[in-house]
């Protein structure tokens, strides 16, 4: 079974631009949730979504958004980049039907903004 | 405000000894916890987990811990190898299954032969 994949793995974008990250999770998992880890900040949540629909948000500003298709695969979207933006972005997928719902994480989007 | 904590960034330990990761929390609510370990350019890969309905889960070389009167986890890792040479994360959520998971920031640890 394939993994969580996340495309691109690597991106430098400047300040004011936007930029779209995209997830697809595991074949038959339906939640998708995005996480940003910055160093020494550990993964902070953004959002999550399942079957389409938005069920959690993170405490991020409105320039962070989400959405999630038909067949589960996610995108998230930062407008206006700001140089704090930089970070590593991850996306993880679950069943939401196994105990515990543990998530598998992609490698991540490392975004860079100059 | 930090609902959970690592409160060591970083741990050594030489190879064969007993490295342990301690992890605190905040919200009594939690009633799940999981262990992730993260490799360099990689994402975070699940490695063990435990219900609040059981103080001790053991997988191998690795034994989670839970003390809930005082908020309490810990991962051993006996005997510690090279290999385990990353960053660990503790994570929690509640029992609504509705909440996502609230991550730590994370210990470093290092395995030194």
């Amino acid at each position: 079974k394939a993994g969580v994949t996340q495309t691109p793995r690597y991106l430098i974008k400047t300040r004011g631009q936007q930029v779209t990250l995209s997830c697809s999770p595991i074949s038959g998992h339906r939640s998708v949730s995005w996480y940003q880890q910055t160093p020494g900040q550990g993964l902070q949540f953004l959002f999550e979504y399942f079957s389409e629909t938005q069920r959690n948000k993170g405490n991020f500003p409105g320039r962070f958004s989400g959405r999630q298709f038909s067949n589960s695969r996610s995108e998230m979207n930062v407008s206006t980049l700001e140089l704090g933006d930089s970070a590593l972005y991850l996306c993880a997928s679950s069943s939401l039907f196994r105990q515990g719902n543990e998530q598998f994480f992609g490698p991540g989007t490392r975004l860079t903004v100059l | 405000d930090q609902q959970v904590k690592q409160n060591s960034p970083s741990l050594s330990v030489q190879e064969g000894r007993i490295s342990i990761l301690n992890c605190d929390y905040t919200n009594s609510m939690f009633d799940y916890f999981l262990w992730y370990k993260k490799y360099p350019a990689e994402g975070p890969t699940f490695l063990i987990s435990i219900s609040s309905i059981k103080d001790k889960n053991e997988d191998g070389r690795f034994t989670v811990f839970l003390n809930k009167s005082a908020k309490h986890l810990s991962l051993h890792i006996v005997p510690s190898q090279p290999g385990d040479s990353a960053v660990y994360f503790c994570a929690a959520r509640d029992d609504s299954g509705n909440t996502p998971l609230v991550f730590g920031k994370g210990t470093r640890l290092s395995v030194i032969a």
